[in-house]
């Protein structure tokens, strides 16, 4: 069965600080990796996907994330946070090409960014 | 283009009334998700379906039905609701999933229930 475990329930950043949130993943076979964000009363909202090739990926907002395979990690990373960044950021992982596309959530980091 | 929209954005029940949950999305996509997503918690999955017609239960489908008649169209009907089914509900779409394809869920912004 496949699992996400976000270790840190609750980060505090200063803005223009720099961020990693972290994130382990458990599955068997080659998984989709994705990060979502969610605004305060909003649905969420894809950051980036990893699924094969560089295992360092872009996505929006600024946003990066490494896959490393041998600690089962993808990590999401920002240089400078910035006080709009402040949100829940959820780890997913997703079977590729079977499972109907089904993806498992962690249960979220929230992020507050001080001034 | 709306994307995946949700319909109401609010409700309040009472224990043992029924309703539907509305999903449309307009992006022709065969995968549809729903999602229940309790405080603290991450996402858990109640019903997917990989195109019309076709429907199967996930992690937690107990007191949910779903019905895919369209590719459009995925309502949720919570029947008898419970005080335990007050949570946010999010629907979500994808393409297909493929080598390379699959570009993660679209969301809908949610239902948020609470069953008194």
């Amino acid at each position: 069965a496949q699992s996400v475990t976000q270790p840190d329930i609750h980060i505090t950043v200063s803005e223009g600080a720099s961020l990693e949130l972290r994130c382990n993943y458990s599955y068997g076979a080659t998984p989709y990796l994705f990060w979502y964000v969610q605004s305060p009363g909003q649905g969420l909202q894809l950051l980036l996907k990893y699924f094969s090739g560089d295992t360092l990926v872009q996505g929006i907002k600024g946003f990066e994330a490494e896959f490393k395979r041998s600690q089962s990690s993808f990590n999401l990373r920002k240089p400078s946070v910035h006080w709009s960044d402040a949100a829940e950021y959820f780890c997913a992982v997703g079977a590729y090409n079977t499972n109907a596309g089904k993806s498992t959530f962690g249960d979220g980091t929230t992020l507050t960014v001080k001034p | 283009n709306a994307g995946v929209t949700q319909t109401p954005k609010f409700r309040i029940l009472k224990i043992g009334q029924s309703m539907t949950l509305q999903c449309t999305q307009d992006m022709n996509h065969n995968y549809m998700y729903w999602y229940r997503q309790d405080p603290g918690m991450g996402l858990k999955l109640i019903y997917y379906s990989v195109g019309a017609g076709i429907t199967d239960k996930g992690e937690v489908p107990n007191g949910y039905n779903v019905s895919r008649s369209t590719t459009e169209d995925f309502p949720l009907r919570l029947e008898l609701a419970a005080p335990s089914q007050t949570s946010v509900y999010f629907c979500a779409s994808s393409s297909d999933v493929g080598q390379g394809d699959f570009s993660g869920y679209t969301f809908g912004s949610g239902t948020r229930l609470t069953v008194v």
